[in-house]
């Protein structure tokens, strides 16, 4: 049972489009929700993330909008550079204890080109 | 050093041996986490550390993967008789507790295993 869905697999923008990118939980007991960026060889890295009693957050030009009804939330990369090329995952945990277990989705390989 | 430091970066064995995998927790992080990224996909759960014991181990898909932390900094993720399907990278993270907002993992690099 995947517990995160995330899509699309794959995203191909041009610089300075926006990027969006969509996921959609099962359990209600998810409490946070961030956002990791992975480069080639690299391990993911927290970009953003976001609670469920609010419906947006903005750092920069990345956006999460958060839909607690639909159990539904996104990412929006504004004004999208070829930096930005990487695969994005989505992520839940539950809250409670120091346990930050992380159950992500299966990503999004985003080129930006030039 | 400053981050997360995962050895070997690379290690390719034959069927059927035996692979310790090591992780070096970033200096005070007292949670630490082994993940499981196959090719394509998220990282999936192993299992989770706080301190020297193991709060969580229900990702661990079965007996011939184990993993301790007996001085509750570094952890070595120890995989008897090797399968193929063990090929993937091993990713280790560690956090801070007790944080009221943010719940941040802190990823290494990854060891890659290839099981020929």
């Amino acid at each position: 049972q995947q517990q995160v869905k995330q899509s699309p697999q794959s995203l191909i923008v041009q610089k300075g489009g926006i990027s969006i990118i969509n996921c959609a939980y099962e359990n209600t007991a998810f409490d946070y929700f961030p956002w990791y960026q992975q480069f080639p060889g690299k391990g993911p890295a927290l970009l953003i993330a976001i609670r469920p009693d609010v419906s947006e957050k903005k750092e920069g030009r990345f956006t999460i909008s958060f839909n607690k009804s639909a159990k539904q939330f996104s990412l929006h990369i504004m004004d999208s550079q070829p930096g930005d090329s990487a695969t994005y995952f989505c992520a839940a945990s539950r809250g409670g204890g120091s346990n930050y277990k992380l159950t992500f989705g299966k990503g999004t390989l985003l080129t930006v080109n030039p | 050093g400053a981050g997360v430091s995962q050895t070997p970066s690379n290690k390719v064995t034959e069927k059927g041996k035996y692979v310790e995998l090591r992780c070096d927790p970033i200096s005070g992080h007292t949670a630490l986490y082994w993940y499981r990224q196959s090719l394509g996909q998220g990282p999936e759960f192993l299992i989770y550390f706080q301190g020297t014991g193991a709060a969580d181990d229900s990702g661990l898909p079965n007996d011939r993967f184990f993993a301790v932390r007996p001085e509750g900094s570094v952890s070595t993720l120890k995989i008897q008789r090797t399968e193929r399907g063990d090929s993937a990278v091993y990713l280790c993270a560690s956090s801070l507790t007790g944080l009221a907002g943010r719940r941040e993992l802190f990823f290494g690099e990854g060891s890659r295993l290839t099981v020929l």
